[in-house]
């Protein structure tokens, strides 16, 4: 079965820090991978997407993610982070022609002044 | 504005009530989702419809009814079979059931039973 792993359940961050957020997956076939944000009080929100191509993806606000297939990860970066960028981030993945979008349970992210 | 609207954001029942929650898009979407999001555990999917009059089980289906007469609407009633119905209810759309579609999801609504 399918599943979604993020091991950083909370992480606090000063402004101007890096990001890393790990994402890791669990699937023997082709795979899309996504990142969901929810900023507080809004809907939740497509970051960024990989589907196939160069595995490193650029999405908004500054982010990107790569896809490693050898590890199974697709880690969400971001060089420099803003306070408005306090939100959960959730990682998402489903095989190639499927229906069902598996989703990891969410990062909550911090980002003090 | 195209999107996904569902009402209300906050609902309160007594147990053993069934209670519908709605969900209307206007994105002309083909697909819709039903979400469960609860603390620690992420999002999971309840239900998910690809044309009018066809819908299919999620991963935690039980307790669950949903239908999908209109194009645009796809609304979600839990049962009072449903264990543990206090939880955040998400409802998405997207072009298609393709797995490259993205889905599009609406704001929410906090259900909680007394």
């Amino acid at each position: 079965a399918q599943s979604v792993s993020q091991h950083n359940h909370h992480v606090i961050l000063s402004e101007a820090a890096s990001l890393e957020l790990g994402c890791n997956y669990s699937y023997g076939g082709t795979v899309n991978l996504f990142w969901y944000v929810q900023y507080p009080g809004q809907h939740l929100q497509l970051l960024l997407k990989y589907f196939s191509g160069d595995p490193l993806v650029k999405g908004i606000k500054g982010f990107e993610a790569e896809f490693i297939k050898s590890k199974f990860s697709f880690n969400l970066r971001k060089p420099s982070v803003q306070w408005s960028d306090t939100a959960e981030y959730f990682c998402a993945v489903n095989g190639a022609g499927a229906n069902n979008l598996f989703f990891g349970t969410g990062t909550r992210l911090t980002v003090i002044p | 504005d195209g999107g996904i609207t569902q009402s209300p954001k906050y609902l309160f029942r007594k147990e053993g009530q069934n209670v519908t929650l709605s969900c209307e898009q206007n994105l002309n979407h083909d697909a819709m989702y039903w979400y469960r999001q609860d603390p620690g555990q992420g999002l999971r999917l309840i239900y998910y419809s690809q044309i009018v009059n066809d819908f299919q089980k999620g991963d935690i289906a039980e307790g669950y009814s949903v239908s999908r007469e209109k194009k645009e609407s796809f609304p979600l009633t839990v049962t009072s079979a449903q264990k543990n119905p206090t939880a955040f209810y998400l409802c998405a759309s997207s072009r298609g059931l393709d797995s490259y579609n993205e889905q599009f999801f609406g704001p929410g609504t906090r259900l909680t039973v007394l």
